[in-house]
């Protein structure tokens, strides 16, 4: 059950978009379709973004997308906004009803 | 509207136990998988552990077996945590959240439990 790899830190402009990447194993994001991400500002709860590797749960800004490639899963933020300054964390089912996350991501809007 | 209020956290020696509540509202709770998760204060998130909607099945994080037990009341819309023989490493905000579709789409605003002498 080791923590899925995320960067440290990703930073862009107001406008651009950015990529976040979750680099996992074959027995956990490259095993399953089910990488899933989650928005956290400081002293907040986690906020759902993405579920099943690309599906938008309701009420989510389609700014946000989900895409995998074997044991890499990626979280695109398009048109960066000033709000989108948060910490992001990816998921993954990893087996028998168990998952894993992600080691977290400080996004940073210049 | 669903909610989910966390409680029973607070200040616990080393080899202590503590009992955390998960209350809930707004949804069928008899339904739906819950999961306990945590994140120690300044680092990421860790799921800890999971509960069928009748109860019958349970999955634990390797760091807490044998020494976490979750547990549901479907009639009081409630989840619950016992801990024990509780380590510092187990210092963090505990949420309890919905699951579905393998992933947590409701959560709670945590309770901190902080293990110390």
């Amino acid at each position: 059950q080791s923590a899925l790899t995320q960067p440290a830190s990703v930073s862009g402009s107001p406008g651009q978009s950015i990529t976040i990447s979750c680099t996992g194993t074959s027995s956990d994001v490259g095993g399953y379709n089910v990488v899933s991400w989650y928005q956290q500002y400081p002293g907040k709860a986690p906020k759902l973004l993405i579920y099943e590797v690309s599906k938008w749960p309701s009420g989510v800004s389609n700014r946000f997308s989900g895409s995998k490639s074997g044991d890499v899963a990626s979280l695109t933020i398009s048109g960066l906004q000033a709000e989108d300054e948060a910490d992001y964390y990816c998921a993954s089912y990893e087996r028998s009803v168990t998952y894993v996350f992600g080691t977290g991501t400080r996004v940073t809007v210049l | 509207e669903v909610q989910l209020v966390e409680s029973g956290g607070g200040l616990v020696q080393p080899g202590g136990s503590l009992r955390l509540t998960c209350a809930t509202s707004g949804f069928t709770f008899s339904n739906d998988w819950i999961s306990w998760l945590r994140q120690a204060p300044g680092k990421g998130l860790e799921w800890v552990a999971n509960i069928k909607p009748d109860g019958t099945d349970k999955y634990y994080v390797d760091s807490v077996r044998g020494r976490f037990t979750i547990s549901r009341d479907n009639a009081k819309n409630s989840l619950y945590l016992d801990m024990s023989s509780l380590r510092a490493e187990d210092t963090a905000f505990y949420y309890c959240a919905i699951s579905r579709d393998h992933s947590f789409d409701y959560w709670g605003q945590g309770t901190l439990v902080t293990v110390s002498s």
